[in-house]
């Protein structure tokens, strides 16, 4: 079964250096893996995806995410945090064991702290 | 382009009774899925539509239901509302057919207080 883990629940970091939010998953085919983030009393906002291609994926507000499938993990990374970056972070995984479907499961989400 | 909507933003609802909710995907967007959010069970899928077909169905119990119209739009109801069911109820529109590499964008959600 696919599933997604995020090892820490919190993440503190100083502003002005760099932040890592930590994903690894186990799906049976290939990954389609996702990011995404969420501030209080609002939706989740889509950052990043990776599909296929370069390990290295460029997305929204600066994050960034390094996929690395011997290790089975995807990595979400800022080089410089902002203390606005202060959120819920999530990491999915699409469903490959259903075809054809967008359903994505979901880590348990980290807490980014981010202190001027 | 607007968003994901969906309405109510919040709702109390009593135990026993029942619930409606709506989404309205970002024009274009043909599939939609829900997720119900607490902060003990995480991000759950509920249910998943394209073209006014289930595409796919999450665990939960009989007594959550959804639809989908034919401007795309969707709706879920849950029944017999139990305390458990208070939680962040998310709407997800995609555009893509297949589903799998197309990020999903999500509305603000509705939450759903059951006393």
């Amino acid at each position: 079964a696919q599933s997604v883990a995020q090892p820490e629940d919190q993440v503190n970091v100083a502003e002005g250096n760099p932040l890592t939010v930590k994903c690894t998953y186990s799906v049976s085919g290939n990954p389609y893996l996702f990011w995404y983030v969420q501030y209080p009393n609002r939706g989740l906002q889509f950052l990043l995806k990776y599909i296929t291609g370069d390990n290295l994926v460029k997305g929204s507000y600066g994050f960034e995410a390094e996929f690395n499938k011997s290790q089975t993990s995807f990595h979400l990374k800022k080089p410089s945090a902002l203390v606005s970056d202060s959120a819920l972070y999530f990491c999915a995984v699409r469903d490959g064991g259903s075809s054809n479907t967008g359903k994505l499961i979901f880590g348990q989400g980290t807490t980014l702290q981010v202190k001027p | 382009k607007a968003g994901v909507t969906q309405t109510p933003r919040y709702l109390i609802k009593t135990r026993g009774q029942q619930v409606t909710l709506s989404c309205s995907p970002i024009s274009g967007h043909r599939s939609v899925s829900w997720y119900q959010q607490t902060p003990g069970q995480g991000l759950q899928f509920l249910f998943e539509y394209f073209s006014e077909t289930q595409r796919n169905k999450g665990n939960f119990p009989g007594r959550f239901s959804g639809r989908q119209f034919s401007n795309s739009r969707s709706e879920m109801n849950v029944s017999t509302l139990e305390l458990g069911d208070s939680a962040l109820y998310l709407c997800a529109s995609s555009s893509g057919a297949g589903g799998y590499s197309y990020e999903q964008y999500f509305g603000p959600g509705t939450r759903l207080t059951v006393t």
